[in-house]
Order: structure tokens, then sequence, then C-alpha cells
């Protein structure tokens, strides 16, 4: 299983677009980037996944060097409420699926 | 659609007692996943079931442990007997197969032994 490394904790302000990235050095051929967001209290919840170059939903944007050692989690003009831990995780995406949650990141938006 | 509903939300017993949580994936997912998060060891995954057989209980902990697919609507994970160490949140994910199918998550099931 491809291990993970983000950064601990990220503080912004709201209005702004933070970036979150993540290294995953010994990715698989196969293995899909997925990226969730947890609250408090509650489960994680899906954002974004990708194999390749960009991917954008009304959510987020992640962006997929050509090694696809790293992946950048993007979060466009947050608000308060995007406070929350994101995790990056790698593995593969079929039958077989094997995840492994890091530490996640812990963003702080503040006012 | 439905999310994955687990139960209960919160649960308090004393160590030496059975514990079983219970999961319902989304329905159609086939793929259903245990993990159990804590502060120390953040998410770990325990066991995970494709079309209702267990396929990889490695991350389970020890012989006390045990879950359950007795068919594609329901699962449960037993503690027996349970320890203060177990507590936790744990929480039951289910997904469908194929490539680009996420996991997705229930609420979880907060654990507390005395």
């Amino acid at each position: 299983l491809a291990k993970t490394t983000q950064p601990i904790s990220m503080d912004s302000y709201e209005g702004q677009e933070v970036n979150i990235t993540c290294s995953h050095n010994n990715i698989a051929t196969n293995d899909y980037i997925t990226w969730y967001q947890q609250f408090p209290s509650q489960g994680p919840r899906f954002i974004i996944q990708g194999y390749k170059t960009k991917v954008t939903n009304e959510v987020a944007s992640l962006f997929i060097p050509a090694d696809r050692k790293s992946s950048t989690l993007s979060l466009p003009r947050v608000s308060l409420s995007d406070t929350a831990v994101y995790y990056c995780l790698v593995g593969l995406n079929n039958a077989g699926n094997m995840l492994t949650f890091g530490g996640g990141t812990r963003l702080m938006v503040k006012p | 659609d439905a999310g994955v509903i687990q139960s209960p939300r919160h649960e308090v017993t004393e160590m030496g007692q059975e514990v079983t949580l219970r999961c319902k994936p989304i329905s159609g997912h086939n793929s259903l996943f245990w993990y159990r998060q804590t502060m120390m060891r953040g998410l770990e995954l325990l066991i995970y079931f494709n079309n209702n057989v267990p396929i990889d209980d490695s991350g389970m902990p020890e012989d006390r442990f045990s879950a359950k697919m007795p068919n594609a609507s329901f699962s449960t994970l037993k503690i027996q007997p349970s320890e203060p160490r177990d507590s936790a949140v744990y929480f039951c994910a289910s997904r469908r197969t194929g490539v680009g199918q996420p996991q997705h998550f229930g609420d979880g099931t907060r654990l507390s032994i005395l």
C-alpha cells in the first residue's frame, strides 16, 4: 500500500484558495488518488478522486503531475465551514480496494 | 438516497461485556469496510467484505473482534469481551465495485468501554 505524507495542519482565511499537497512516492500503476474531508463526529466524506492530470468538480480541483508521486487538492474561496481534516489516500480501486488513511491535514479557516 | 447507516451512534458499556455494532450499506454497493478511529492511531481498516465474503481481516486487532455480513444489506462488528482500549469511533463504509468508485462512510459508532 502506498504511503502518503501531507502537512499536519494549515491555516487560511475566508475567501482564500487553499492548496493541500500530498506526497505518495511509491504509488503503483493501478492506484487512484482519493481525497476525503472529515468534520468532528462525522464519517469521512468523499471529495474528489483522480488518476492523472486534473480533475474538477463542484467542490474542489485535484492536480496530479505526470509522475503521479504527489497530488494537490485545491479548495477555491474557502469559508469557515471548510474547517475540517482532509485525508489523501492512494490505493487500488477495484474489488480488492485497500485504502490506508494517513494522519490527514487539519485545515483551520479563520474569519 | 440513504447513506450508510450505523447503529447505535453511541455505546457505553462496562468491560467484559459483548458489544455489537451494526451497519447497513448503501443499496447496490457490494463492498463493505469496517474502520476504527482513535486519536493515537487515526483511521485503521479492520476488515472488508466483497459480495458478503470477508476478503481481508488482517486489520482486526485480536480474536475478541469478529465481523459478519449475512446478506448484502447488513453487517455486524462484534467485540467479546470488550476492554477499555477498544474505546474508539467505529466507522462502516461501502462502495460499488468498479474503477473510480469511492467509499462512502457512515457517521460512526462512538464506543466507550468503562
